[in-house]
């Protein structure tokens, strides 16, 4: 089915490990994103991918990276995890005037 | 800086009331609004995307209305069900078609057997 997967769908990281979430579209969609979703937060954005190639900083970037691998997967990067980045991931692709498509999300927890 | 506000943020109802989840922006120069669902523990499903030259969009027994002059868009669920329990989350776009979606923090809808 075409949409967008995430893995891994759960993880547990102690503090200073590091880590890749993984997410790959297969609707040839040129954008991509990373969100994270807390309670009471929202979702908020991290960073994004306007085409391949580009990558830009969103609301809250501190402690992470990106790679737009190929038009396909954009990956996000835990270089040292900390208990704060315990939250829901969420990657996101969307073309100009569709709509967004979520995949199913990564729950972290960081000890 | 577009910020985006869904009060309440919780709403409960008896089955078969229609119900209408309220969602407001304060940029009016947006380029598209949308509205998701997302269940607990899952991931978030788009319901209608309205574009910015658009008044509403219909699908099954939603509605959703858009009144950029005022900052405003609607949700309308029409006899409701058990099923339509879930959290609403309205985003919009401001800006051209590679901009951001900015989220509002959602409703959470429990409909009542």
């Amino acid at each position: 089915n075409a949409g967008v997967t995430q893995t891994p769908k759960f993880q547990v990281l102690k503090t200073g490990q590091s880590m890749t979430l993984q997410c790959a579209q297969d609707m040839n969609h040129n954008s991509m994103y990373w969100y994270r979703q807390d309670p009471g937060m929202g979702l908020r954005l991290i960073y994004y991918s306007a085409s391949e190639g580009t990558t830009d900083k969103g609301e809250v970037p501190n402690g992470y990276n990106v790679s737009r691998l190929n038009k396909r997967e954009f990956s996000l990067r835990l270089e040292s995890a900390a208990p704060s980045q315990t939250s829901v991931y969420f990657c996101a692709s969307s073309d100009s005037r569709v709509s967004y498509t979520f995949g199913s999300g990564t729950r972290l927890t960081v000890v | 800086k577009q910020e985006v506000t869904q009060i309440p943020a919780a709403l409960s109802v008896p089955e078969g009331e229609n119900l209408v989840l309220n969602c407001s922006f304060t940029d009016s120069a947006i380029y598209n609004l949308q509205w998701f669902r997302q269940d607990p523990g899952k991931g978030l499903t788009s319901l209608l995307l309205i574009q910015s030259s658009q008044r509403e969009q219909t699908s099954g027994r939603l509605n959703a209305s858009l009144d950029k002059s005022s900052g405003r868009s609607t949700l309308y669920i029409a006899a409701s069900q058990p099923g339509d329990s879930a959290t609403y989350l309205c985003a919009v776009k401001r800006g051209g078609a590679n901009s951001k979606l900015t989220f509002g923090k959602g409703i959470t809808l429990s409909v009542r057997p």
